[in-house]
Order: C-alpha cells, then structure tokens, then sequence
C-alpha cells in the first residue's frame, strides 16, 4: 500500500525565513503529486499540483520540486498569512489518494 | 467562483445511518469526478470515496466500503454520500472535492468547508 511520510512534523519558522517541507512516497508517484495548506476551519487550499506547477493566485514565494519519490514544498519568504498545516497528496493510485500527515509550520 | 457546500452532518449513534450531500456551483458539475475527504479530530486527510463525471467508476476507502454509498445527480449539481453502519471512528468533518478531470483518475483543486460527523452512543 502506498504511504506518504511529511517531514519535519512541526517547522518554527521566523517571518521573512525560508521554509523546506519534504514529502516522500512509498512507491514512484512520477509527477503526481499535490501540495495543499490548510487552515483551521477553512477549505484546504491547493497550492501545487504535478509536483511543481503553483496552482491559481498561489504568490511565487511558494514552490514544488520532485519526482519519483522524493518532493519538497519551499516557501522563499514565510509571511504571517502562511502559518498553516501543509498536506501532500498523490493522485497516482487510482482511484484512491493517499496523504501525508502534515507539516505543521508555526511562529518560531 | 467555485463554491462546494456540505450539509447533512451531525451527531448520530453507532450502527445508524446518516446522508451527505454537498452543492456545487461555478463551474460545470457534469465535467468532473468528485470526491469525499475526511478528517478525524486531531488526525489528518483520509480519501473517502470518489465518482467519476458519469457515475461509471466508483472508489471506496478499505475503512468505508460495503457501509457507505457515493452517488451524484448531475441535473441538481449534487453530490451525496450515504453512510450506513456508521461506526466511532467515522466520527471527522468530511469535505467534497472537485476533480480536475472527468475520471477518478485525476488530482483535485477546490474543497468545501466540510460537514461534521459524530457518531457516538
């Protein structure tokens, strides 16, 4: 069965610091994988998709790389707006998705 | 603008039944698989179920399948799932998703606020 490992659990992380969040697949996903931030009481947000593509509105600051297995999410510049949990998910085992368990980015 | 709006959720107990059902607009209904995401408190993003634009392929969750029914009416923009046998550990705030292609093959973009469920004695 495929299982999607996030790492580091929690990230504190300083405004204006760069952030690396890592997501690693059980098995080869090629491309298909997706970055989501998430928000107490709000929608999940899709940030990325195809490991690299910024969805919609997403600002530059935020990034995707990787393939196979091994992916990271970069925010260049955090902004107060970005404390969240971040999700990966892969869409490559169809017809189910698997995620990840969050990446907590807090204030340091 | 994409709008996804769960209802139907609620505190039930164990081994009842309850119906979501989730309202699309902002975009055309029939073009895309949809799909059921939940959360656990405290836990993370568990794929539920999902449906393809024409209802011909269906996915379920190892955790749900047999106990909940996935199903959509295009002409009403609508997409329902039906929980039967409903256990403890059903109990999370469960989200509709829009696929990004017609298929269940595909990733998602837009999520719902989410409708929670407790199942509890």
């Amino acid at each position: 069965e495929m299982v999607m490992t996030q790492s580091p659990a929690t990230l504190s992380v300083s405004p204006g610091e760069r952030a690396t969040l890592s997501c690693r697949a059980s098995q080869s996903i090629s491309t298909n994988l997706a970055w989501y931030q998430h928000k107490p009481g709000q929608a999940p947000r899709l940030l990325i998709y195809g490991a690299s593509t910024r969805a919609t509105g997403i600002p530059a600051r935020f990034s995707g790389s990787g393939s196979g297995t091994e992916f990271t999410l970069t925010i260049s510049s955090l902004q107060s707006e970005d404390f969240a949990v971040y999700y990966c998910q892969e869409y490559n085992t169809w017809p189910r998705w698997m995620f990840g368990q969050g990446t907590k980015v807090e204030i340091k | 603008e994409v709008q996804l709006v769960e209802s139907g959720g609620g505190l039930v107990q164990p081994g009842r039944s309850l119906r979501l059902s989730c309202v699309a607009s902002g975009f055309t209904f029939d073009d895309y698989a949809m799909h059921w995401v939940r959360q656990a408190p405290g836990k993370g993003l568990e794929w539920v179920s999902g449906i393809a634009w024409n209802s011909g392929s269906i996915g379920y969750a190892d955790s749900v399948k047999g106990r909940f029914t996935i199903s959509r009416d295009n002409a009403k923009n609508s997409l329902y799932l039906q929980m039967n046998s409903l256990r403890p550990e059903d109990t999370a705030l469960y989200f509709c998703v829009k696929g990004t292609v017609p298929t269940t093959r595909g990733g998602s973009d837009y999520w719902g606020q989410g409708t929670r469920v407790t199942v509890s004695p």
